[in-house]
């Protein structure tokens, strides 16, 4: 089977760092992505790892790796308007490439 | 603009009617996904087409149905044979299957009541 885990809910304080994890368990894998999605919008693109290690992006990182089937998304220097969903995503390799999301972890700023 | 587009934002239908939710690109893409998110919840795969006239079942495509007839085009038909229709349904696309970054459309909200 396929699963993809993540914690539901985490809160955090305005200018602090916050690490997000993700677990997977795919048929292949052939990249993991991380996506914000603030309530009632479309989600929107973060970061993409394919190969183990850390990719940094300001104040976003996200981490990889493979043989442990695990990635977080770090964010630095909170701020209020990073309350939102953070989503991991696997595209797996089954036959097929399916682009298969996590349950998404909600993430409170608070001030 | 490039983009994604859905339509309706919102839409109301009366239980046992088959709706059909737009979703268009003008991206080029190959690839386009139709996702449903429950409040709270992650996005769940309905279907996908990696490739014109060419879809497969996702994860809960059970009383769904799709067509690619066109590249830019991938339409969503929940028909009557689903039994908990109401949700936010998002389609995406990648300019190909296999390790790109998705675009999604803004999302249909869909009531039934």
């Amino acid at each position: 089977g396929q699963n993809i885990d993540q914690p539901t809910e985490m809160t955090a304080t305005e200018g602090a760092i916050v690490q997000i994890n993700c677990t997977y368990q795919t048929s292949g894998f052939n990249g993991l992505f991380w996506y914000q999605q603030h309530a009632g919008e479309a989600p929107t693109f973060l970061s993409y790892n394919v190969l183990d290690g850390l990719e940094e992006k300001g104040r976003f990182s996200s981490f990889l790796s493979r043989s442990k089937g695990y990635s977080y998304l770090l964010l630095k220097e909170l701020q209020m308007k990073d309350s939102a969903s953070y989503l991991c995503a696997v595209v797996t390799t089954s036959g097929t490439y399916k682009y298969i999301f996590g349950t998404g972890t909600r993430l409170k700023v608070l001030a | 603009d490039g983009g994604i587009t859905q339509s309706p934002k919102y839409l109301f239908r009366k239980e046992g009617q088959n709706v059909t939710l737009s979703c268009e690109q003008n991206l080029n893409h190959d690839a386009m996904y139709w996702y449903r998110q429950d409040p709270g919840q992650g996005l769940r795969l309905i279907y996908y087409s990696q490739i014109v006239n060419d879809f497969q079942k996702g994860d809960i495509a059970e009383g769904y149905s799709v067509s690619r007839e066109k590249k830019e085009s991938f339409p969503l038909t929940v028909t009557s044979a689903q039994k908990n229709p109401t949700a936010f349904y998002l389609c995406a696309s990648s300019i190909s299957p296999t390790n790109t970054e998705a675009f999604f459309g803004q999302g249909t909200r869909l009531t039934v009541v």
